[in-house]
């Protein structure tokens, strides 16, 4: 099936320690995204990548790194510099180019909580 | 900086009361706008986009409109599947391909 795949669904993380969030996508996509999403305060961006070996800060980068070392994949490390990382991790992607048309397609999300 | 701001925060309907969430947002200029569903721990399903005022797109029981400086989701004779959270974000242009979102609608239809 065409689509993206986050994993893991739900992951709990030790105070201090770095965890790696999988997105994963078959639709040829150029631009991916990660968002996180905490009650009342809608979806904010943590990272974006246009094109393979390039991305972006978003609007809370911080205590966060990417790669993209390939077209289809988007790890998201959430470090132990993130001091609030208890949330719904959310990954996107896009076509590039003209954005007629285009339309922006979610994963189904990962919650990630601190213990 | 871009501004999305949505209202109500929760509406709670019952069958068949049409009723629309409304969607305000402050750009430097608009090159989307973006209306999403969402389900309690799944992530957000795409429903319609506008691009220039005045223009509507409908999908069953829903119907987007757009003016320069809101956009509202219609509602029409609603059923309890409609259940949700109603999100709304725009893409400005110079903003690349950045969605901005409101904290979206939660809609209740009940029996």
């Amino acid at each position: 099936d065409g689509g993206i795949t986050q994993s893991p669904k739900y992951l709990f993380r030790k105070e201090g320690q770095n965890v790696t969030l999988s997105c994963e996508q078959n639709l040829n996509h150029d631009a991916m995204y990660w968002y996180r999403q905490d009650p009342g305060q809608g979806l904010r961006l943590i990272y974006y990548s246009q094109i393979v070996n390039d991305f972006q800060k978003g609007d809370i980068a911080e205590g966060y790194s990417v790669s993209r070392e390939k077209k289809e994949s988007f790890p998201l490390t959430v470090t132990s510099a993130q001091k609030n990382p208890t949330a719904f991790y959310l990954c996107a992607s896009t076509t590039q180019g003209s954005f007629s048309g285009n339309t922006i397609y979610f994963g189904e999300g990962s919650w990630l909580t601190v213990v | 900086e871009d501004q999305v701001t949505q209202s109500p925060e929760a509406l709670r309907l019952q069958e068949g009361e049409s009723s629309s969430l409304n969607c305000s947002y402050t750009v430097s200029g608009l090159r989307g706008l973006f209306w999403y569903r969402q389900d309690p721990g799944k992530g957000p399903e795409f429903l319609f986009t506008l691009y220039s005022a005045g223009e509507e797109k409908e999908k069953e029981r829903l119907k987007a409109t757009l003016t320069k400086k809101e956009s509202f989701l219609h509602i029409t004779a609603p059923k309890p599947e409609d259940s949700a959270t109603y999100l709304c974000a725009v893409i400005a242009t110079g903003g690349g391909n950045k969605l901005t979102f409101g904290t979206g609608t939660q809609l209740k239809v009940e029996l």
